[in-house]
């Protein structure tokens, strides 16, 4: 069955640390896609992020890094030097390439709150 | 270029009454889907609408059922509430052909069953 962990719930740091968001898949398909959000206060969510499972390579865009790991099926985040405007819940997702199956299998989310 | 478009953006229902949420697509996308997320939950499928049909459905009861129009815009109605309906929904579109790419969000409804 799919499954995504986000194990950590909430995260404070204060501005300028690096910070990194863990997210654990579950999946029983070769090919699959993960995806990062953000959700800020305003409710809607912002897509950071779609890695394919073919595609291992880390990933750089500015301040955000991701880690992609199939031996361990893990997929984390990295906020380097973190803004207050980093405040956020950030989520993790997994679909699965299966035919109609076309839905997104979300974490419980990762409330980040980066203090000046 | 307008992205998803929600109404209302906040609505208070009582419990047994039926309630109704809309949804623009992004401009030149055509599917639907709707989302429900509880207060510090995840967002939780609830159905897909492509071509006017529902292709797809999570684990929600028939309560819950939609409907997508010939310009893409969709409707989701929630019959006899109960308070464990309240939540924000979320519509989200994109192009079916690109199924794997990311989706395009609106900024919910806010809906409080007391």
């Amino acid at each position: 069955a799919q499954k995504v962990t986000q194990a950590q719930t909430e995260i404070s740091v204060v501005e300028k640390e690096d910070v990194t968001l863990d997210c654990v898949y579950e999946t029983r398909d070769t090919t699959y896609y993960l995806f990062w959000y953000k959700q800020p206060p305003s409710g809607e969510l912002v897509f950071l992020i779609r890695r394919n499972s073919f595609d291992e390579q880390n990933e750089i865009s500015g301040r955000y890094s991701w880690n992609f790991q199939k031996s361990t099926s893990s997929f984390n985040f990295t906020i380097t030097a973190s803004q207050v405007v980093d405040s956020a819940v950030y989520f993790c997702a997994l679909s699965e390439d299966a035919g109609n199956n076309r839905k997104l299998i979300w974490g419980l989310g990762t409330s980040l709150a980066v203090n000046p | 270029d307008a992205g998803v478009t929600q109404s209302p953006t906040h609505l208070i229902k009582t419990r047994g009454q039926q309630v109704t949420l809309r949804c623009s697509p992004k401009s030149g996308h055509d599917t639907v889907s709707w989302y429900q997320q509880a207060l510090g939950q995840g967002p939780q499928f609830i159905f897909q609408y492509y071509e006017e049909e529902e292709r797809q459905r999570g684990n929600f009861p028939d309560r819950f059922s939609g409907h997508q129009f010939p310009n893409y815009s969709s409707e989701l109605n929630v019959n006899a509430l109960w308070l464990g309906d309240s939540a924000l929904y979320l519509c989200a579109s994109s192009l079916h052909r690109l199924w794997h790419e990311k989706l395009f969000f609106g900024s919910g409804t806010q809906l409080s069953v007391l």
